[in-house]
């Protein structure tokens, strides 16, 4: 079973709020993503990390979203002022390398009123 | 762009019964085929991988191979049972390109009476 621990499972927020979520990978992967799964169970790839470096993320991360992943410290993923349609399930993965394969966390459900 | 095609949204069988769901991908370069299971409140689980033409991947009873021939990865079990009913994801992830990211296939709930 994976071992991504994902912080909070919920968070609720007003529009224009900001929205904070945190992600431990697994021990020794250095490779991390994050996913947003919306209400019809589609994924969106929001951003990859290898070793605290930025590899790539799509135009809609570069402007309301931000994201790090600090050494000996949890990765983040901020939502800077929310809106309705943010409202869907943050997951974070974890990989050992390169294209090898990902383990996901239960995931942070966000709801912007 | 790569993309994942799973043909059936909604599966329902009864226990005992035999399990097929499609997959069919497109890819430009040789991608590397998942099959994830995922539960209500939780995140996806890897069932197993397969990266190469005619590689079997295979775990709790599933199993699926890789056909470059026919762009497919279709996910068999002879017999389920109650407790694997649960969302099933095809996946793939093309390693030599320069976003290792997952593509997704829209998903097949699976749901199994007893």
């Amino acid at each position: 079973n994976s071992k991504v621990i994902q912080t909070p499972r919920y968070l609720v927020k007003g529009q224009g709020q900001k929205a904070k979520m945190r992600c431990i990978p697994e021990k020794g992967h250095p490779v991390v993503f994050w996913y947003q799964q919306n209400k019809n169970n589609e994924f969106k790839f929001l951003i990859n990390f290898q070793n605290q470096e930025v590899l790539q993320q799509i135009d809609m991360t570069e402007k309301r979203f931000s994201a790090e992943c600090p050494s000996n410290s949890p990765c983040s993923l901020e939502i800077q002022s929310s809106e309705a349609g943010d409202s869907a399930l943050y997951l974070c993965a974890s990989s050992l390398s390169w294209g090898r394969e990902q383990y996901f966390g239960p995931g942070t459900r966000l709801t912007v009123l | 762009g790569d993309s994942v095609t799973q043909t059936e949204g909604q599966v329902a069988l009864s226990e005992e019964d035999f399990l097929t769901i499609h997959c069919n991908y497109s890819a430009s370069g040789y991608p590397t085929l998942f099959w994830y299971v995922q539960y209500p409140g939780e995140g996806p689980q890897l069932l197993f991988r397969a990266s190469r033409d005619k590689e079997k991947g295979s775990s709790r009873g599933f199993e699926a191979t890789y056909d470059k021939g026919t762009t497919s990865f279709h996910l068999r079990k002879a017999s389920v049972q109650e407790s694997d009913s649960a969302v099933y994801y095809c996946a793939l992830s093309d390693p030599g390109g320069s976003n290792a990211k997952l593509t997704f296939g829209k998903g097949t709930k699976l749901s199994v009476k007893s």
